[in-house]
């Protein structure tokens, strides 16, 4: 069975300290591995990776896949209020055009100003 | 380009009574899913449409919950009867996966509570 981890459950931490997030994961025919921001409903997509040791970035969030290690990292730093959400980590298998996406439970991310 | 639509946003029904969700997704992308996402858990996908069939529902309750996409555009997603764990919110997405490049895109989602 598939299965994606996510690690811490939840965080607290103060603006402006550097965070990370895990995720490690068990899938079969593995095609990619997408990072989404949740706040309110709708998950909101952040980096997908498909290739080990290639680090993505978008501003203070970075994001990197080690394929042996069957994980990946989310780094914010210098956090900010507007950081506080669910962090969900999902995995995209390989299905000849019907791929889907397995989420982990997900990192709750508090920010206290 | 227009978001993927869900109606209602919020609901509210007593335990045993009927319940339905609708979606419509992105023009133009050919696969449909629908996600249950329980307070506290990661979605969990309940089915997976390929234009109007079904490619995978492994994980639908189908003694109470049934959906289609009939002309493979719009789906509704319906409970009945409704226990009070089905309380959660109900998330529809759609895709046009291209390598590389992420084609998932999520609707805000139906947020049901069961009394």
């Amino acid at each position: 069975e598939d299965k994606v981890v996510q690690s811490p459950l939840s965080l607290v931490v103060h603006e402006g300290d550097t965070v990370t997030l895990n995720c490690s994961y068990e899938v079969t025919n593995f095609r990619s591995l997408l990072w989404y921001k949740q706040e309110k409903k709708a998950p909101t997509f952040l980096f997908m990776l498909t290739s080990s040791g290639i680090e993505k970035k978008s501003g203070r969030l970075s994001s990197i896949l080690d394929k042996k290690e069957l994980s990946s990292i989310l780094n914010i730093t210098a956090t900010q209020t507007g950081d506080s959400a669910i962090y969900l980590c999902a995995v995209e298998k390989i299905n000849f055009g019907n791929e889907k996406l397995t989420f982990g439970t997900g990192t709750r991310l508090t920010i206290i100003p | 380009e227009a978001g993927v639509a869900q109606s209602p946003r919020y609901k509210i029904i007593e335990k045993r009574q009927s319940v339905a969700f609708w979606c419509n997704p992105i023009s133009g992308h050919a696969t449909l899913y629908w996600y249950q996402q329980i307070l506290g858990q990661g979605p969990k996908l309940l089915i997976q449409f390929q234009n109007n069939g079904v490619v995978d529902d492994s994980q639908l309750p189908k003694d109470r919950f049934s959906a289609e996409r009939l002309k493979g555009v719009d789906s509704t997603l319906k409970i009945q009867p409704a226990k009070l764990e089905d309380s959660a919110v109900y998330l529809c997405a759609s895709s046009l996966v291209r390598q590389g490049v992420d084609g998932y895109t999520f609707g805000s989602g139906t947020r049901l509570t069961v009394v």
